[in-house]
């Protein structure tokens, strides 16, 4: 099976842009969730999408958010981007019945 | 609330050494407790975890890792360490009546020749 797929792999954008992240799940995987890393803070949730229904949501504002179509796959958006979004942006899908999480490579996003 | 503390930001340990990372945690439920390894600009990969049943639950690459109700721990384990084990390793618990999952804030593993 194809792993976890996310687009693009890097994005340079400039402060008060928005951006759209992509994540592709593994094929059957219904749960994709996704994670901003940065050296600073870790690995944060900031959201987890079931069916194409949030289930779980990080503490974030509101300029993040995301949705999952009905094929699994999943878009985050950051609206009005600020320096301190700049962060690697990973996205997980799991299987039901199952717990552990495989990630994608990230998208790492660079504001200026 | 649920939490992860891995104690060590960095682990050094010779090639053909035991390693251990070490993890504890703290959740309101049963726990779920996961090991993931992060190498330079890549995702993380899923290594092993604990649901329920033995304590010692054993992964991918030689990893095993013990959980410890009474201490709330979950330390990952290795008897002889690869310079190809350098890395980055997370540890993460899931409530079992929650849905997401939080890491720990993750600890460099380097193995030396």
């Amino acid at each position: 099976k194809a792993g976890v797929t996310q687009t693009p792999r890097y994005l340079i954008k400039t402060r008060g842009q928005q951006v759209t992240l992509s994540c592709s799940p593994i094929s059957g995987h219904r749960s994709v969730s996704w994670y901003q890393q940065t050296p600073g803070q870790g690995l944060q949730f900031l959201f987890e999408y079931f069916s194409e229904t949030q289930r779980n949501k990080g503490n974030f504002p509101g300029r993040f958010s995301g949705r999952q179509f009905s094929n699994s796959r999943s878009e985050m958006n950051v609206s009005t981007l600020e320096l301190g979004d700049s962060a690697l942006y990973l996205c997980a899908s799991s299987a039901v019945g199952t717990h552990e999480q495989y990630f994608g490579p990230g998208t790492r996003l660079t504001v200026t | 609330a649920q939490s992860v503390a891995q104690p060590e930001d960095q682990v050094n340990v010779a090639e053909g050494n035991p390693l251990t990372v070490k993890c504890t945690y703290s959740v309101s439920g049963n726990p779920y407790l996961f090991w993931y390894v992060q190498y330079p600009n890549r995702g993380l990969q899923f290594l092993l975890k604990y649901i329920t049943g033995d304590n010692l639950v054993k992964g991918s690459y030689g990893f095993e890792a013990e959980f410890n109700k009474s201490q709330t721990s979950f330390h990952l384990k290795k008897p002889s360490a690869l310079v190809s084990d350098s890395a980055l390793y997370f540890c993460a618990v899931r409530d079992s009546n929650a849905g997401k999952s939080t890491f720990g804030d993750g600890t460099t593993l380097t193995v030396k020749p």
